[in-house]
């Protein structure tokens, strides 16, 4: 069974650039959440979708970020326009239906210059 | 105040030692306790997954969760160099969609 999946591992833009990160959960998973992790801090939560449905975006940093997840399927991520403050770690997880364990996808690094 | 608290280390310790990680918690609300072991440049891997108060073990893992004191360790026994990793402690409130709020983590290395 294929883990989760995230492109890219890491993209660098400038300041005021837009970048969209893509996330792949794991088949027949109905909750994807999105999280990040800046450089020195924790892993903080960002966002959750039941299938295609916005449950919690309560992490959401600002309304320069926007989620969404096309058909319950794999979700984006896009950042725009980027800031510096917006470079970290950004993972994603996904979960079955009944289950306590969320996997986690390898991250994408985001740099903003 | 961090509702989690962790000591990021770095933790050193050589093959075969016991390790202790701790973190403490502020929010009374959490009821399920989780580590997290997370290899350079991969994402968070389940390790542990707890409760009630008491200890859970699996392997040369122990999991203790202290509700009373808001504090929760793992131990790691005859620790292995392939044990070198960031571990993160984590948990979350019972029911919702199961947001996890985690600690900072503490970077492990097992010296051979």
């Amino acid at each position: 069974e294929a883990g989760v999946t995230q492109f890219p591992s890491h993209s660098v833009i400038e300041k005021g650039q837009t970048v969209t990160l893509r996330c792949d959960p794991i088949s027949g998973h109905d909750n994807l959440y999105w999280y990040r992790r800046v450089m020195g801090k924790e892993i903080k939560f960002l966002l959750h979708f039941v299938k295609e449905s916005k449950q919690d975006e309560s992490g959401m940093p600002n309304n320069r970020f926007l989620a969404e997840r096309t058909g319950g399927t794999y979700s984006t991520l896009k950042v725009q326009p980027a800031e510096l403050e917006d470079s970290g770690v950004y993972f994603c997880a996904s979960r079955g239906t009944g289950s306590n364990e969320q996997y986690f996808g390898p991250g994408t690094r985001l740099t903003v210059t | 105040q961090k509702e989690v608290e962790q000591d990021p280390g770095p933790l050193s310790v050589p093959e075969g030692a016991i390790v202790s990680l701790n973190c403490t918690y502020s929010n009374s609300a959490f009821q399920y306790f989780m580590w997290y072991r997370q290899y350079s440049r991969k994402g968070p891997e389940l390790l542990m997954y707890t409760y009630s108060s008491g200890n859970k073990e699996d392997g040369r893992f122990t999991a203790q969760v202290d509700k009373s004191s808001k504090y929760i360790s793992l131990f790691i026994r005859d620790s292995q160099p392939s044990d070198s990793a960031t571990y993160l402690c984590a948990m979350r409130i019972s029911g919702g969609y199961q947001k996890v709020t985690f600690g900072t983590g503490t970077k492990l290395q097992v010296i051979p």
